[in-house]
């Protein structure tokens, strides 16, 4: 059964940079966008970019200037950095893998990992 | 950017009874669009994918509508485990958005 599983620091200083590690386990890593979605505490979904396993990438432009994915296909893992973060970026940040489900040709996010709560605090 | 209003954004129900909640795009999406939910505690899961279609798995309770701007999630009779928040999500251009969520309380 594939499982993302991910990590990272849960509490930053602002002006840091936040970063997550999110690993595939049990199945492919190729053919996939591979996503971060955040939720602030009480609130909706956020989406926040993805990676191809080639390395192409979407970036919400909200958080384009401050946003770095990259994948590391030879650990069919991926990563998330966003810089110079502030309160605001408080929220459980969660990978997820967005594929081609079922019989049809459009891609959803389909496979999520637990979730990071990240507190940004000084 | 394209973006996707659903109500109600709360809901009281009682199990057995039909619930519908509603997403509008601002723009049409033909029929990208997905359905998610969400239980206190725990990532989202995929419920209904390309506006109508079942994710595996999921029972047949649960329906999806609609096209262009204007989508429905139709829950037929609503159980226990279907207490959780529903967000719907476009697909059809970037950047990816979220309807704000609907929330389902048990009456």
């Amino acid at each position: 059964q594939v499982q993302l599983q991910q990590w990272g620091a849960g509490l930053l200083r602002p002006s840091e940079t936040l970063s997550l590690t999110c690993a595939v386990y049990g199945g492919s890593f190729s053919g996939y966008y591979w996503s971060w979605i955040r939720q602030p505490p009480g609130k909706g979904l956020e989406w926040i970019g993805e990676i191809y396993h080639s390395g192409s990438t979407n970036y919400n432009p909200s958080l384009k200037s401050r946003l770095t994915l990259s994948v590391d296909t030879s650990k069919s893992q991926f990563s998330l950095k966003l810089s110079s973060v502030t309160a605001t970026d408080t929220a459980v940040y969660y990978c997820a893998r967005r594929g081609i489900v079922g019989a049809t040709t459009d891609w959803y996010l389909d496979l999520w990992g637990r979730g990071t709560l990240v507190t940004v605090s000084s | 950017d394209i973006q996707l209003t659903q109500s109600p954004s709360f809901l009281s129900a009682s199990v057995g009874d039909r619930v519908t909640i509603t997403c509008r795009a601002s723009q049409d999406i033909r029929s990208y669009l997905g359905w998610y939910q969400q239980k206190p505690g725990m990532a989202p899961q995929l419920l209904i994918y390309a506006v109508s279609t079942l994710q595996s798995g999921v029972p047949s309770r649960f329906s999806g509508s609609g096209s262009g701007t204007e989508f429905t999630l139709t829950i037929s009779s609503l159980q226990p485990e279907d207490f959780a928040t529903y967000y719907c999500q476009r697909l059809n251009s970037y950047p990816l958005t979220f309807g704000g969520g609907t929330k389902v309380e048990i009456k």
